[in-house]
């Protein structure tokens, strides 16, 4: 089983509707993120956060919301979904390291959302 | 903001060294560099992280000169399945919002 697992994979919806994304992961993190990317183009960071109390916005959090139910699950939101949120978004989980750095992101497979 | 900038693409054959540079002219005291594998659909994969000098595991080496103000990723004696986008990332990952994935290198592995 994969370490951070997506939740779907692909997923097709109309302009307006609600979607959420689902990511849980069993490396034990405490750290976790939510990035976009669209063709051609690298990831951009969403939301992340560092535990369970924390949430942060990162370079693009507009039309998007977070939840961190748990240290294991974290959860991207689109209110209301429009046609130039159709991208593959990532989830990935990091933890601190010996000399306190932050470690190595750790991705799940993607989730390919399509607006229609 | 620790900018990045690599090379948008890079064509290599099979069994060379491949040496891919990131220049990082803005990079703090802190930050640490890292590289990241992509294929296709995939997420991202770590390859290698460094603050000075060299570093070497079993996929790849990062040379790093004394003012850190560029890197060298070096992948020795490619195959096919080399073939991907690596992302050169700057940050000290305290901020995780600092840590920025630019559009990466990709590079092609011939026959």
């Amino acid at each position: 089983d994969a370490d951070v697992t997506q939740t779907p994979r692909n997923r097709i919806t109309k302009t307006g509707k609600r979607i959420m994304l689902e990511c849980s992961q069993t490396k034990g993190h405490d750290r976790m993120y939510w990035y976009r990317q669209d063709p051609g183009l690298g990831l951009r960071l969403i939301y992340y956060s560092f535990d369970v109390k924390d949430i942060n916005k990162g370079e693009i959090s507009d039309g998007y919301s977070v939840s961190r139910q748990a240290q294991a699950k974290f959860s991207l939101s689109l209110e209301s979904a429009i046609p130039n949120q159709t991208a593959l978004y990532f989830c990935a989980t990091s933890d601190l390291d010996v000399r306190g750095v932050s470690g190595e992101l750790f991705f799940g497979e993607g989730s390919r959302l399509t607006v229609l | 903001l620790a900018k990045t900038t690599q090379p948008i693409s890079m064509d290599s054959y099979e069994g060379q060294e491949v040496n891919i540079t990131c220049s990082h002219n803005n990079i703090a005291t802190n930050d640490y560099i890292t590289w990241y594998q992509q294929f296709p659909s995939q997420g991202p994969r770590f390859i290698i992280q460094g603050y000075k000098t060299k570093v070497t595991n079993e996929v790849a080496s990062l040379f790093i000169p004394a003012d850190r103000k560029s890197s060298t990723l070096s992948l020795p004696r490619v195959s096919l399945s080399d073939t991907a986008v690596y992302y050169c990332l700057v940050g000290s990952y305290s901020s995780a919002s600092k840590i920025i994935f630019g559009s990466g290198t990709r590079l092609s592995i011939r026959p």
